[in-house]
């Protein structure tokens, strides 16, 4: 059974750093392209950050330069590396598992929230 | 940036009818990216229709996608009580990457 299973939220002042960590089950992160997607409070669904399996990345403008995406292959683990985070990032963070060859995520954790505020 | 619009935004309904919810997008969409997730209040999406028209695993046959170049739908033919919650379209290119509608809320 695959499974993701999201950790590393909490309550964060602006200006500070936060990694999140993207434990997966039931498959192999380093041959699946995988991604980050986030939902602030009462809002809807933000695409973030993906790592494709050449290990080749990309973000949204919104974190460009900020955020950086990473996996360890001997964890299984996937991670998102947040600076200079911003009250504008205060979010829940969902890890997903794209479906080769379509786009789409067929595979969620159960997202944690990071709140960015003093 | 390929930007993805549903219509409408809420939608009133009752068990048993029939829904038709929009997506329209900004540049064109392969066939094959384009989905439709369901999104529960305090749960995670799940997808429910990949690649414009295939029904993901463990979704009725109730739920049907459509559509091409620059305009999908989703279709729910019978409501059903669980069926109420909000529905995102999202698509893929190597260009612009990985996008979301705003959503539609089916309500009761």
């Amino acid at each position: 059974e695959v499974q993701l299973v999201e950790s590393g939220g909490g309550l964060i002042q602006p200006g500070r750093s936060l990694r999140l960590s993207c434990a997966a089950s039931g498959f192999t992160v380093s041959t699946n392209y995988m991604s980050w997607v986030r939902q602030a409070p009462g809002k809807g669904l933000e695409w973030v950050s993906v790592i494709y399996i050449d290990g080749d990345t990309y973000y949204a403008d919104s974190v460009k330069g900020r955020f950086t995406i990473s996996r360890d292959n001997s964890k299984n683990t996937l991670f998102l590396q947040m600076n200079s985070l911003r009250a504008e990032d205060t979010a829940v963070y969902y890890c997903a598992r794209g479906r080769p060859n379509f786009g789409d995520y067929e595979n969620w954790g159960q997202g944690t929230l990071v709140t960015v505020s003093s | 940036e390929n930007v993805l619009t549903q219509s409408p935004g809420t939608l009133s309904l009752s068990p048993g009818e029939r829904v038709t919810l929009s997506c329209r997008t900004s540049q064109s969409v392969s066939s094959s990216s384009l989905a439709w997730y369901q999104q529960k209040p305090g749960q995670a999406p799940r997808v429910v229709i990949y690649g414009t028209s295939n029904r993901a695993t463990g979704i009725p046959d109730r739920f049907s996608g459509s559509g091409s170049g620059t305009d999908f739908t989703l279709t729910i033919s019978r409501l059903e009580p669980e069926d109420f919650a909000v529905y995102y379209c999202q698509q893929y290119s190597r260009s612009t990457r990985y996008t979301f509608g705003q959503g539609t809320k089916l309500e009761i």
